[in-house]
């Protein structure tokens, strides 16, 4: 089974733009899930997606945003950057958790994003 | 409450040696305890995962080591290797039906190095 997939691996923006990260979660994976992580901060939260609905979101200011498409696929959006958000940008999948606990979340290798 | 603190930030170790790392949580509603593993360029990697019912679960050389009352857990590599040098992550969980989505805390990390 393909692992998650994000595209691109490295982003070179200047501040004010916005940019688009990518990511294809495992196959049969419904719920994705997208992190920030920073040698400052550590692994933050972002949001969480499953049939489309975001269903949870992190301390992030309105300017991070994102969506789900009905093959699971996911989008995340980053609007007028700033040099605080360079980061890498981690996407994860993991399956409709059908006990009530939580299943593992399977990370993809990031998309590495430089705000200058 | 949210908070995962994790200890030691890094840690060398002897090939052969056990690697122990530590992580600390205030909140007694997490109910998912997993660790990850992170080589440079890469994703996290779910290494083992304990839910507070149990103790201790073990995974190969792997063990992970669960004290509800200290609200602390911890992770034991046995017969560490040099392969074994990465950064490891504890994070934690609150129960599906608090938070409505698969969402983990994360410690800072813990650079691990073993020494050949």
């Amino acid at each position: 089974k393909a692992g998650v997939t994000q595209t691109p691996r490295y982003l070179i923006k200047t501040r004010g733009q916005q940019v688009t990260l990518s990511c294809s979660p495992i196959s049969g994976h419904r719920s994705v899930s997208w992190y920030q992580q920073t040698p400052g901060q550590g692994l933050q939260f972002l949001f969480e997606y499953f049939s489309e609905t975001q269903r949870n979101k992190g301390n992030f200011p309105g300017r991070f945003s994102g969506r789900q498409f009905s093959n699971s696929r996911s989008e995340m959006n980053v609007s007028t950057l700033e040099l605080g958000d360079s980061a890498l940008y981690l996407c994860a999948s993991s399956l409709y958790p059908s006990d009530g606990y939580n299943s593992p979340l399977h990370f993809g290798n990031g998309t590495r994003l430089t705000v200058t | 409450q949210q908070q995962v603190k994790q200890s030691p930030q890094s840690l060398i170790v002897q090939k052969g040696g056990i690697s122990i790392i530590n992580c600390a949580y205030e909140n007694t509603a997490f109910d998912y305890f997993p660790w990850y593993q992170q080589f440079p360029g890469k994703g996290p990697a779910l290494l083992i995962a304990i839910r507070p019912d149990v103790s201790e679960k073990k995974e190969g050389r792997f063990t992970i080591s669960f004290n509800k009352s200290a609200k602390q857990f911890s992770l034991h590599i046995m017969d560490s290797q040099p392969g074994d040098s990465a950064t490891y992550f504890c994070a934690a969980s609150l129960p599906l039906i608090i938070q409505g989505a698969q969402k983990l805390v994360f410690g800072q990390g813990t650079r691990l190095t073993i020494n050949p």
